[in-house]
């Protein structure tokens, strides 16, 4: 058990809707970062939070938004989406600072019929 | 940008024997290389980590790694290889920027252990 939380475990839903994955972070890591995990595009970066600022953006669409709050927890708000968007979506924690390793989540599953 | 590259898609051992998982680096500046595994339906583990010092690093399950700056390389092995080690592995570098960083994965390697 990394420490790091994700709801919800899976997720079906349709095209344009609009969705919302939650993740708290082990307790006392003040970074949170999300990543999209697909077949053909492996494990991608989307954005980085510490201590409630935005840090570290990847390619993340327009359409992806991103939240810390001040109790830490993060949330990525996906909207209008598409069936490309169908991935699995992890959260992970660290200390924050440069040389620590990250705990992941054990993700959101997320399909878009 | 930094990034790593995992050459081998598959690789596959028999059960007691060593093992190698590739990976190879691009960075400026010093790099801070880590490796993952990844069980199916599971989030990705940590299993070591280069910042400075001692080349051969070692990690959780056994593993260990050896950093060879010369050859950009940060490969990962283990001696004797368990059915249990099959899974995903990841290597990984961690990108520095204004403000924040991030870690950038490769695009992983899938171990197979045969019995």
């Amino acid at each position: 058990d990394s420490g790091v939380t994700q709801t919800p475990k899976h997720l079906i839903t349709a095209t344009g809707q609009r969705v919302t994955l939650r993740c708290s972070p082990r307790s006392g890591d003040l970074s949170v970062y999300w990543y999209q995990q697909s077949l053909d595009q492996g494990l991608q970066f989307l954005i980085q939070y510490y201590n409630g600022e935005e840090r570290a953006k990847g390619n993340i669409l327009e359409r992806f938004s991103a939240q810390q709050f001040p109790d830490l927890h993060s949330e990525l708000n996906l909207s209008s989406l598409e069936l490309g968007d169908s991935a699995l979506y992890f959260c992970a924690s660290s200390h924050g600072g440069i040389t620590g390793e990250l705990f992941f989540g054990e993700g959101s599953r997320l399909t878009v019929l | 940008a930094q990034s790593v590259a995992q050459p081998e898609d598959q690789v596959n051992v028999a059960e007691g024997n060593p093992l190698t998982v590739k990976c190879t680096y691009s960075v400026s500046g010093n790099p801070y290389l880590f490796w993952y595994v990844q069980y199916p339906n599971r989030g990705l583990q940590f299993l070591l980590k280069y910042i400075t010092g001692d080349n051969l690093v070692k990690g959780s399950y056994g593993f260990e790694a050896e950093f060879n700056k010369s050859q950009t390389s940060f490969h990962l092995k283990k001696p004797s290889a368990l059915v249990s080690d099959s899974a995903l592995y990841f290597c990984a570098v961690r990108d520095i920027g204004t403000g924040g960083f991030k870690t950038i994965f490769g695009a992983g390697t899938r171990l197979f252990v045969k019995a």
